[in-house]
């Protein structure tokens, strides 16, 4: 059974830069049938999609994130990485990495999903 | 980027109700869309992809249509383990985007 499991620091000073890795066990992050990504959620609030990689290293990014966000991916370690640069108290939530399994008709879906790890960003 | 918006933001059922909720996308999406369940301090889960199939292992009474512009979730007999929030999800494009979530709690 395929699981995820984020990690890195739960606390992170403004203006500095968020670095979380997503490793994987029970399958191969170089399946070629699945995209991997990072989606985050403020306390309190909604999900919000951050970016996928393919593990050629291709990268989709959200556009609001773009320009502080790198996706890359090591698949020697089986493992996926986030860094959000330049972060400030906005930038405080729950972090969670996730499979996207892609299927005829590239149609898309996350499943599963890593248990999340809450960053906050304080000084 | 493509919006979603979902109805209601909150609701309020008995178990045993039929529950509905409503997604719907600022452009034609075709069947692109996904919905999730999510407990408080728990990942999300996946429920429904392509708008209707229903993923391995969740429940029949959920269940999931539209196209386009406009779907539904359905829960056709609400238990008291499907007290939480749902979230639909496109994934027409490669910027997905999730509609701010139906917390559905109990009467």
């Amino acid at each position: 059974q395929l699981q995820l499991q984020e990690s890195g620091p739960g606390l992170v000073k403004p203006s500095e830069t968020l670095s979380l890795t997503c490793t994987v066990s029970g399958g191969s992050i170089s399946s070629s049938s699945y995209y991997w990504g990072w989606i985050r959620q403020p306390p309190g609030k909604g999900l919000e999609w951050i970016g996928t990689i393919y593990y050629s290293g291709s990268t989709y990014y959200n556009p609001s994130l773009k320009s502080r966000v790198t996706i890359s991916v090591d698949t020697s370690k089986n493992q996926f990485s986030l860094r959000l640069s330049s972060v400030t108290a906005a930038d405080t939530a729950v972090y969670y990495c996730g499979r996207l399994g892609i299927s005829a008709y590239y149609y898309k879906w996350f499943d599963p999903w890593g248990q999340g790890i809450l960053v906050t960003v304080s000084s | 980027d493509i919006q979603m918006t979902q109805s209601p933001s909150s609701l309020s059922a008995s178990v045993g109700d039929r529950v509905t909720i409503t997604c719907r996308a600022s452009q034609s999406i075709s069947s692109y869309l996904n919905w999730y369940q999510q407990k408080p301090g728990k990942a999300p889960k996946l429920l429904i992809y392509a708008a209707s199939s229903l993923q391995s292992g969740v429940p029949s009474r959920f269940s999931g249509s539209g196209s386009g512009t406009d779907f539904t979730l359905t829960i056709s007999s609400l238990q008291p383990e499907d007290f939480a929030t749902y979230y639909c999800q496109q994934s027409y494009n490669t910027q997905f985007t999730f509609g701010p979530g139906t917390n559905v709690d109990i009467k």
